[in-house]
């Protein structure tokens, strides 16, 4: 069975940083690219960022560019995405979501529970 | 980027009904389109892909057709756990892969 757990939100002030972690089990995670999508509070959903199976390639939403750094370590099953410079629109559930084909965002056929991050205006 | 349209936001339906609901995609995604659902407080779950494709362990009430532009999800018969948020979400050209702003069924 897949599983998808993320770790490391928080409350974190603006301009400050975070790193998310999504452990992952139930398949053989490097032959999977991986997705981070975003809901703000009472919004709806947003991508953020993806990476292939083997971390070679990565992809990121504008909104995001230059300051998140999607990274995965397929030796620990584990997803991450490094966020600087963090605004008051960065607040949301960022979930973790697997990818059914190794390259490239297609569609999230898991996804995690999310982890809550917020930054206060 | 593609920009995904719902229609309606809302939905107010009974048990047992059949509902069908809407999305057009800003310009052509063949057949790449997905359909999630998101029940209150939780996580989304993948019910179709490929536009018309089941996902693992979905109830055949579900069903989804369309191609290029415009987009339906059916459910057949509507069942209490079913009343949820609906995503529709393309994948033809990334990226971004983008949603659209979700449906809510509501209980009538």
């Amino acid at each position: 069975e897949v599983h998808l757990l993320e770790s490391g939100g928080g409350l974190v002030q603006p301009g400050g940083s975070l790193r998310l972690s999504c452990a992952a089990s139930g398949f053989t995670f490097t032959t999977y690219a991986m997705n981070w999508v975003r809901q703000a509070p009472g919004r709806g959903l947003e991508w953020v960022s993806g990476i292939s199976g083997g971390g070679g390639s990565t992809y990121y939403a504008d909104s995001v560019k230059g300051r998140f750094t999607i990274s995965r370590d397929n030796s620990k099953n584990t997803l991450y995405l490094q966020m600087n410079s963090l605004r008051a629109e960065d607040t949301a559930v960022y979930y973790c979501a697997k990818d059914p084909r190794y390259s490239g965002s297609h569609y999230p056929d898991y996804w995690g529970r999310g982890t809550l991050v917020t930054v206060p205006s | 980027e593609i920009v995904m349209t719902q229609s309606p936001a809302t939905l107010s339906v009974s048990p047992g009904e059949r509902v069908t609901l809407s999305c057009r995609a800003s310009q052509s995604v063949n057949r790449n389109l997905a359909w999630h659902q998101q029940k209150r407080g939780q996580a989304p779950r993948l019910l179709i892909y490929g536009a018309s494709s089941r996902a693992t362990g979905i109830p055949a009430r579900f069903s989804g057709s369309g191609s290029g532009t415009d987009f339906t999800l059916t459910i057949s018969s509507l069942q209490s756990d079913d009343f949820a948020v609906y995503y529709c979400q393309q994948y033809d050209s990334w990226p971004p892969i983008t949603f659209g702003q979700g449906t809510r069924l509501e209980i009538k």
